[in-house]
Order: C-alpha cells, then structure tokens, then sequence
C-alpha cells in the first residue's frame, strides 16, 4: 500500500524558516516525481512546488517562488520542501502528493495524497 | 497563476444527477487533455476521481465521469449518494517556462 506521511509543520513566526518532510512508503520512490499541494484553512488546494524523479525538472507556484525550495532524497525515500521567509498567507495544510510518472508534466496527476502537516505562520 | 473557475456550490437529490464545470483558458484547460478532479470529504485528503479528462482510477464508481469542451471541463456525477457529498476540485497542467499546475476554487456539493 502506497503511503506518504508528512511532518516537519508548527507553529513559526513571520520571517523564520521551517522544513517540511515526506517519508514514502509502498512503491518505488525514484520512479515517481512528487509534488507539494498546500491548503489554506477553508481555503481551496494551491499546488506549490513539484519535482522530477531525479531532481532534473523543478517547478514552484509564484507565490513562493524564491522563498520555498523543494528536494527530495531517493536513497531515503523523502521529498522534502525547505520555507524560508514564511508569511502569514503561507498558513496551510502541506500535502505531499505522488505523480503518476518519473517526469512531472503536462500528463502529471496527484495519487495518492498524504494526511497532511499544518503550518501555522503567526507572531 | 490564476485558479480555474468553478461554481461555489452545486446540490442535487439522491439518485439525481449534477455536473460541476472547470473553465480555464487555452494556456491550460483547453491547451490540454490532462485535466484531473479529486474528492475531498471534510478533514481528509483529496482523492483522485477522474484524470486525464474522463479516465477513472481503479476503485472509483462508474458514477463519475469527465468530458471537456474547448476551455471548459466537467465532472458529472450520476445516481446522486449521501457519500458522494464533498468538495471537489479540478486541476490542469498550465503552460510556462516551468512545471506549473493550477487547481479551481472548489465545488462544495450538497446531497439534500
């Protein structure tokens, strides 16, 4: 069974940095580009940052783009997603996602979907 | 990036049908047949209910389906359950200079 387990989220105030992890589970995980998907509370999905099963193709949604960097470690099967400067509108629920392929494009869809880590960004 | 549209709520009866529209432009939803829709009840993940337009995963009930037409994608859910009320969302690739994608706002179904 496939699964992904978030961690890394809290309580940060403004300006601070947090980093957020993923552990896979249940498949192959260097076969797989991963994705971060954030949702702000009662708020709808904002996909933030997506990676390529070697790290070769990165994207990042504009408005964390420069703040937010995401990696991933295969030979620990972890994505992880590094916030620096955080501000409050970064508040959210952080899901990782899988792809369904090693290179994340046009034909990328989100199966499945961790739980979720919250990250609350407040002074 | 902006997020697709899609209509606040939608309600139906049990047994009913009801279509949830995703309207993008050409720069995404039209520009592509990769459209995919999750389920997500509340304080739960989303699921994957339908991805490349109209293919459903294994598991999910024959009582989704997806279609697209120029820049505006749909999900419709036929023989309305209690179970089936939840907030969906659309998705699609979006073109750019990077890996980008783009979800909508969000359809919160009501079962009456």
């Amino acid at each position: 069974e496939v699964q992904l387990v978030e961690s890394g989220g809290g309580l940060v105030q403004p300006g601070r940095s947090l980093r957020l992890s993923c552990a896979a589970s249940g498949f192959t995980f260097d076969d797989y580009a991963m994705h971060w998907v954030r949702q702000a509370p009662g708020k709808g999905l904002e996909w933030v940052s997506g990676i390529s099963w070697n790290s070769g193709s990165i994207g990042y949604a504009d408005s964390v783009k420069g703040r937010f960097t995401i990696s991933r470690d295969n030979a620990k099967n972890s994505l992880y997603l590094q916030m620096n400067s955080l501000r409050a509108e970064d508040t959210a629920l952080y899901y990782c996602a899988k792809d369904r392929a090693a290179a994340a494009g046009p034909g990328s869809w989100f199966d499945p979907w961790g739980q979720g880590t919250l990250v609350t960004v407040s002074s | 990036q902006s997020a697709l549209t899609q209509p606040a709520s939608v309600s139906g009866s049990p047994g009913q049908s009801i279509t949830i529209s995703c309207t993008g432009t050409s720069s995404d939803v039209g520009g592509y047949n990769y459209v995919s829709w999750y389920q997500q009840h509340p304080g739960k993940a989303p699921k994957l209910m339908i991805y490349e337009v109209s293919n459903r995963p294994s598991g999910v009930s024959n009582r989704f389906s997806g279609s697209k037409s120029g820049n505006t994608a749909s999900l419709t859910i036929s023989g309305l359950q209690a179970e089936d009320e939840a907030d969906y969302y659309c998705s699609s690739y979006t073109s750019s200079s990077t890996l980008r994608w783009v979800f909508g706002g969000g359809t919160k179904l009501t079962v009456l």
